[in-house]
C-alpha cells in the first residue's frame, strides 16, 4: 500500500557514510515536506528529520536530509552500531488526503 | 514535555470493535497540535490510520475509513480510536502521537506514544 518507495535494507562499515533513498510522485514528495524517523528495535519511531532537512533539537547531525524533485534522501555519517534502526520517510499526499509512509529501510552495521 | 499513553484491550474477537484511547500528558490536547493514530503489524512498515485537531476536524487513511471514528476528550485531554469490524489483518501495535502541521502539507508527528499491541483472534 505504502505509496513511498525505500530500499529495503543498507549495510556498511563502522564509520562509513550510508544514503538511503525514497522515491514518491509529484503527489508526496514533489509537493510536500517530506520527514524521516527512525525506529530502534522493539521501540516507537522517533523523530529524525523533519520538512526535508531540518534536525530536531538533540538529533546528531550525523544524520541529513535532502529532497529533489519526487525524490528524499537520508544520509548518516561515521555510522556508529547504535544507528542499526529500521528508517522510514514520509510525507502528505494531496490525492489521497492523508499521511503516507515509506516502506522502510533496515540499516545495517557491519 | 508532551508525553502520550496508549491504552486498551490487547485482545479483540474477529467481527469486533477495536477500541483505543490514547492521553495526553505535559501539554493541552487543545493546543494547536493534530493527534494522529499509527499501526504497525508484527514485522511489518507504518501505516497511518487517521488524524484529529481539538475543533473536531478529522482526516482518515482512505483504505480505513469506512471503519475508522476519532474523536477527542477535552475534559480527559484524551484522544480515542474506534476500528470496527477487525480481521486478523488488523492486529498491530497502535501508537499515537502529536501533530505538527505549519501549513497544509507540511506535518510531521512528534512525540509518539509507547505503543500497544492489539490482537485479532478469536
Amino acid at each position: 500500500q505504502s505509496v513511498l518507495t525505500q530500499p529495503p535494507s543498507v549495510s556498511e562499515a563502522p564509520r562509513q557514510r550510508v544514503t538511503i533513498s525514497c522515491s514518491g510522485s509529484s503527489s508526496n514528495i514533489g509537493n510536500n515536506a517530506v520527514n524521516w524517523y527512525q525506529q530502534l528495535p522493539g521501540k516507537s519511531p522517533k523523530l529524525l528529520i523533519y520538512y526535508d532537512d531540518l534536525l530536531p533539537s538533540g538529533v546528531s547531525d550525523r544524520f541529513s536530509g535532502s529532497k529533489s524533485g519526487t525524490s528524499a534522501s537520508l544520509a548518516i555519517s561515521g555510522l556508529q552500531s547504535e544507528d542499526e534502526a529500521d528508517y522510514y520517510c514520509a510525507a502528505w499526499d494531496d490525492s489521497l488526503n492523508g499521511y503516507v509512509f515509506g516502506t522502510g529501510t533496515k540499516v545495517t552495521v557491519l | 514535555q508532551v508525553q502520550l499513553q496508549e491504552s486498551g484491550p490487547g485482545l479483540v474477537k474477529p467481527s469486533g470493535t477495536l477500541s483505543l484511547t490514547c492521553t495526553v500528558s505535559g501539554g493541552s490536547i487543545s493546543s494547536s497540535n493534530w493527534w494522529s493514530w499509527v499501526r504497525q503489524p508484527p514485522g511489518k512498515g507504518l501505516e497511518w490510520i487517521a488524524e484529529i485537531y481539538h475543533s473536531g476536524s478529522t482526516n482518515y487513511n482512505p483504505s480505513l475509513k469506512s471503519r475508522v471514528s476519532i474523536s477527542v476528550d477535552k475534559s480527559k485531554n484524551q484522544v480515542s480510536l474506534k476500528l470496527s469490524s477487525v480481521t486478523t489483518a488488523d492486529t498491530a501495535v497502535y501508537y499515537c502521537a502529536m501533530s505538527t502541521v505549519i501549513v497544509a502539507g507540511t506535518e510531521w508527528f512528534d512525540p509518539w506514544g509507547q505503543g500497544t499491541l492489539v490482537t485479532v483472534s478469536s
